[in-house]
């Protein structure tokens, strides 16, 4: 089936280390968002990708970095995770920006 | 610019009971608008949408109608399960802001046997 994963689903990291989640989709879409959702909160954009076009979020720390090598995979680079930064992030991806969005089961990053 | 406001939570009903949960938006243009539906340790999953004015999403039993003159687009069900206990996010996209999501806080349903 075509999809979009994310792993690993569990990352423990410590503070300051530097973490990588990864993305990728099997549904050749041009755009690939990475989202941040805190506990008991609404998903909040971090930033996306159209094709290799990138677009961060005005309010996205300079401690979230992004790469997409190739149209299937994305990945989140967070260069110095802090306490603040335990969260389950989000992958989703989408035709064109202005069609539905499909998520990832997400990755839940706990710091320690 | 763009706000999604949902009824707080949780929502806690019995089985077969009537679920409404309610959702208003502010946008500039003419949005798209959707719900999805996040269970424990999940992502989110696209429940329905809706278009434009007067449109009609559903899926699974639930229904939501997109009204412009009150800027709603309140998410019903008519009789409940227990696999339907989740969190259901309200949002909406924005042509004029990009298109990009705009998410509201968020509505825990909690349904008992």
């Amino acid at each position: 089936d075509a999809m979009v994963i994310q792993n690993p689903r569990y990352q423990v990291t410590q503070f300051g280390k530097p973490v990588t989640l990864s993305c990728s989709q099997t549904l050749n879409h041009n755009v690939m968002y990475w989202y941040q959702q805190k506990s008991s909160q609404a998903p909040k954009l971090l930033f996306h990708y159209y094709d290799k076009d990138f677009n961060n979020e005005a309010d996205t720390p300079d401690n979230f970095q992004s790469r997409r090598p190739n149209t299937s995979f994305c990945f989140l680079d967070i260069r110095s995770p802090g306490l603040g930064d335990a969260a389950m992030y989000l992958c989703a991806t989408s035709r064109n920006t202005d069609y539905e969005q499909y998520f990832g089961p997400g990755t839940r990053l706990t710091v320690t | 610019g763009d706000s999604v406001t949902q009824m707080e939570g949780p929502v806690t009903l019995s089985e077969e009971a009537f679920l409404t949960i309610n959702c208003t938006y502010t946008a500039t243009g003419y949005p798209s608008l959707f719900w999805y539906v996040q269970y424990p340790g999940e992502g989110l999953q696209l429940l329905l949408k809706a278009t434009k004015a007067d449109d009609k999403g559903s899926n699974k039993g639930f229904e939501a109608t997109y009204r412009k003159e009150t800027t709603s687009f309140h998410l019903e069900k008519g009789s409940v399960q227990v696999s339907d206990s989740a969190v259901y996010f309200c949002a909406l996209s924005d042509r004029d802001a990009g298109n990009m999501l705009t998410f509201g806080g968020g509505t825990r349903l909690m349904v008992k046997p």
